[in-house]
């Protein structure tokens, strides 16, 4: 079995701050893990990807996250938030099989 | 390289209706997944086809079927929706083989059952 869990379902940043989202998973197998992002009223983008290769995996935009196996988690920061970074950010895992088990999501709100 | 389409964009159906969502993969890939995404949740995911065949579902009942063609594009079929349809149907394509392989996700398809 396989399950994620994104702690917040908002955050709110200043433009210029940190962007942290957290992701916990579980997984039976070790697990592949990826971020995505949706703006309104669009499909998901693959902002990263952990494949098993090195712990700290750079992304798009500038979002990188860090795989650790210790804590199960995987969460997701970029150094300045942008005002383009606002919109919903899901972590999901991908386990036995080609299915994608996804959390609950993070809505970002940033501020001028 | 032409990115994963999905007609169409809005729907409107009755309780009790069928409705046929559809789905062109990215260029290259031979594997189709389909997700239901609630209101203000995560996507849930729904079946997966390959080589025209389902392979794997999640916890959806029988009236949520699938049909993927030669040219692997696909569709969705809901029969009887009922009010909990309602939801964004996310189409992702993806090549088969190791579980590295990202999907990549199409616009989705915004169904309201009335």
């Amino acid at each position: 079995a396989q399950s994620v869990t994104q702690l917040g379902s908002h955050v709110s940043v200043s433009e210029g701050a940190l962007v942290l989202l957290r992701c916990n998973y579980s997984s039976s197998v070790p697990p592949y893990l990826f971020w995505y992002v949706q703006y309104p009223n669009q499909g998901l983008q693959l902002l990263l990807k952990y494949t098993s290769a090195a712990t700290l995996v750079k992304g798009i935009n500038g979002f990188e996250a860090e795989f650790k196996k210790s804590e199960t988690s995987f969460h997701l920061t970029k150094p300045s938030a942008h005002m383009s970074d606002a919109a919903e950010y899901f972590c999901a895992v991908k386990a036995a099989g080609n299915k994608l088990t996804f959390g609950g999501g993070t809505r970002v709100l940033v501020k001028p | 390289e032409t990115g994963v389409t999905q007609s169409p964009t809005h729907l409107i159906k009755t309780r009790g209706q069928q409705v046929t969502l559809r789905c062109s993969s990215q260029s290259g890939h031979n594997t189709v997944s389909w997700y239901q995404q609630a209101l203000g949740q995560g996507p849930q995911f729904i079946f997966q086809y390959y080589r025209e065949e389902e392979n794997g579902r999640g916890n959806f009942p029988p009236r949520f079927s699938g049909l993927q063609f030669p040219n692997y594009s696909s569709e969705l079929n809901v029969n009887a929706l009922e009010l909990d349809d309602s939801a964004l149907y996310l189409c992702a394509s993806s090549l088969a083989g190791g579980r590295e392989n990202e999907q990549y996700f199409g616009p989705g398809t915004r169904l309201t059952v009335t």
